[in-house]
C-alpha cells in the first residue's frame, strides 16, 4: 500500500534550538496536513498545505508543500517545552482517508 | 473546527466482555472515522462511518468484532466486542473532511483488556 517515509523518528532538543522533520512518499499527493498528538489527546491539526510549493507558517511552525508533491517538511523555531510530543505527516487519500507518516517524537534534553 | 467529546476517556474491561464507545460533535459532520492507536505509533483506520449507511471497514477490521452505529449527524459508536489483551489500545474518532480534507479528532479511549 501507499506509504508516507517519515523522519526522524525521534529527536531530542534543546530548549530554543530550531527543529526540522520531513515525510516524503511515492507518490503525488494534493493535501499535506501535519499534526501534532500530546500525551493522552488526540491529533491536533497544526497546518494544511494544497499548493505545490506552499510555504505556510503558525506562529514558530513552517510547512512546506514540496514541488514535485512528494513531499513536505515542518520546521520550529525556537523550540519551547511546550513542542514535546508527536509529530504526524498525513495525506488525504480516496474516499475522504488519510494516509499517516509513522510519527517524529520530540524530547527535550534534560 | 468542530468540538469532539468520547466517553469513555479510558476503562479497564476483562477479557471476552465488550465495550461501547461513543463519539460525540458540537456540529453535524459528514463523516466520521474511527483510529485505533498503540501507545507510541502511527494511527490505523478501522472505519468510515457515514450516516444513513453501513460503515465501510478497512482491511483487517469486521463488523462482528467492531460493529458501528451512526444514527444521526453528530453522533457514533463504536463497539470492540468479545476483547482480548490484542485489543488493548487507545481508540480515536474524527470528523471530516474539512476544507483542505482534513479531519479533527477526539481526545480518545484508552483501553486496557485484561
Amino acid at each position: 500500500g501507499q506509504q508516507l517515509n517519515q523522519s526522524p523518528q525521534s529527536m531530542f532538543i534543546q530548549e530554543g534550538e530550531d527543529v526540522s522533520m520531513n515525510c516524503t512518499s511515492s507518490s503525488i499527493f494534493n493535501t499535506w496536513l501535519w499534526y501534532k498528538q500530546d500525551p493522552g489527546e488526540g491529533p491536533v491539526l497544526l497546518i494544511a498545505l494544497y499548493k505545490a510549493g506552499e510555504l505556510t507558517s503558525n506562529g514558530r511552525l513552517t510547512a512546506q508543500f514540496g514541488i514535485t508533491r512528494k513531499d513536505s517538511f515542518l520546521n520550529i523555531s525556537a523550540s519551547i517545552p511546550s513542542d514535546v510530543g508527536i509529530y504526524f505527516c498525513a495525506v488525504t487519500h480516496s474516499n475522504y482517508q488519510l494516509i499517516w507518516g509513522a510519527g517524529t517524537k520530540l524530547i527535550i534534553k534534560p | 473546527s468542530a468540538v469532539i467529546s468520547q466517553k469513555p476517556s479510558r476503562d479497564i474491561c476483562q477479557r471476552g466482555t465488550s465495550l461501547t464507545i461513543q463519539c460525540q460533535v458540537d456540529s453535524q459532520v459528514t463523516m466520521m472515522f474511527w483510529y485505533r492507536q498503540q501507545p507510541g505509533q502511527s494511527l490505523t483506520l478501522i472505519a468510515t462511518a457515514n450516516q444513513g449507511s453501513e460503515a465501510t471497514y478497512e482491511s483487517g477490521f469486521v463488523i462482528d468484532k467492531f460493529p458501528i452505529s451512526r444514527p444521526n449527524l453528530t453522533f457514533s459508536t463504536l463497539t470492540v466486542s468479545n476483547m482480548s489483551p490484542e485489543d488493548s489500545s487507545i481508540y480515536l474518532c474524527s470528523v471530516g473532511p474539512g476544507k483542505f480534507y482534513e479531519q479533527y479528532f477526539g481526545p480518545g479511549t484508552r483501553l486496557t483488556v485484561t
